[in-house]
């Protein structure tokens, strides 16, 4: 069966500080990936996209960069942290037209 | 592009009544999907349902069934019996077919009540 890992699951990073959020898929080949940011009580909004390796499409415009070095890796980078990049990320798979499957999430603070 | 809307920010009910929540959309594709997605206090996203365009049956699990209206772009989510478990925010959710993102809505959060 499919399982995603993601961590960690709480982190306090200081201003100006690098980021670094891990997600990985066990159990399947060349799904899509999905990291997404939620702020406190409101929706989902997606960040970046990718549909194979080291293809990344981002939504929007910010702080905060993704790759994916390996099949079933999809990783979340910043070079320098900022207030606003607060938040509850989510990191997602699936394969073609089937529900998003969510890893567990990582609460970021940064103070 | 396509946008979710949930116009009941919060919900509450008494354990075992029935609840509806509401999700309308906005697209101009005729093939898609539907998702409500359920939150606990856990932050775990987990899905509840899927429900097909181009099926006209109402999609069911359980005790969570939807009323899929597809003229009227709206895509509301049942609970019968409610339990104590319930108690969650609630994500409508759109895709597109042929495209990989998911669209959500901003979320109902429902509170069962003993």
């Amino acid at each position: 069966s499919q399982t995603i890992h993601q961590w960690p699951a709480t982190l306090v990073q200081p201003v100006g500080s690098p980021l670094s959020l891990e997600c990985t898929v066990e159990g399947t080949s060349n799904p899509n990936l999905y990291w997404y940011r939620q702020a406190a009580g409101r929706g989902l909004q997606l960040l970046f996209y990718s549909v194979g390796i080291g293809q990344i499409s981002s939504e929007v415009p910010q702080n905060l960069s993704a790759s994916r070095p390996q099949d079933r890796q999809f990783i979340l980078s910043s070079k320098k942290l900022l207030l606003s990049d607060s938040g509850f990320y989510l990191c997602a798979w699936n394969e073609g037209a089937q529900a998003y499957t969510f890893g567990s999430g990582t609460r970021l603070t940064v103070v | 592009a396509q946008t979710v809307t949930q116009s009941q920010p919060e919900m509450s009910v008494q354990e075992a009544e029935t609840v509806t929540l509401s999700c309308t959309y906005d697209t101009s594709e005729s093939n898609y999907y539907l998702f409500w997605y359920k939150q606990p206090p856990s932050r775990q996203m987990i899905l509840v349902i899927r429900q097909e365009a181009y099926k006209q049956q109402n999609a069911t699990e359980n005790r969570f069934s939807v009323n899929f209206q597809k003229a009227a772009k709206s895509f509301s989510l049942k609970i019968s019996d409610s339990q104590l478990g319930d108690t969650a925010m609630y994500f409508c959710a759109f895709m597109n077919r042929g495209a990989q993102k998911l669209v959500f809505g901003q979320g109902t959060r429902l509170t069962i009540n003993p």
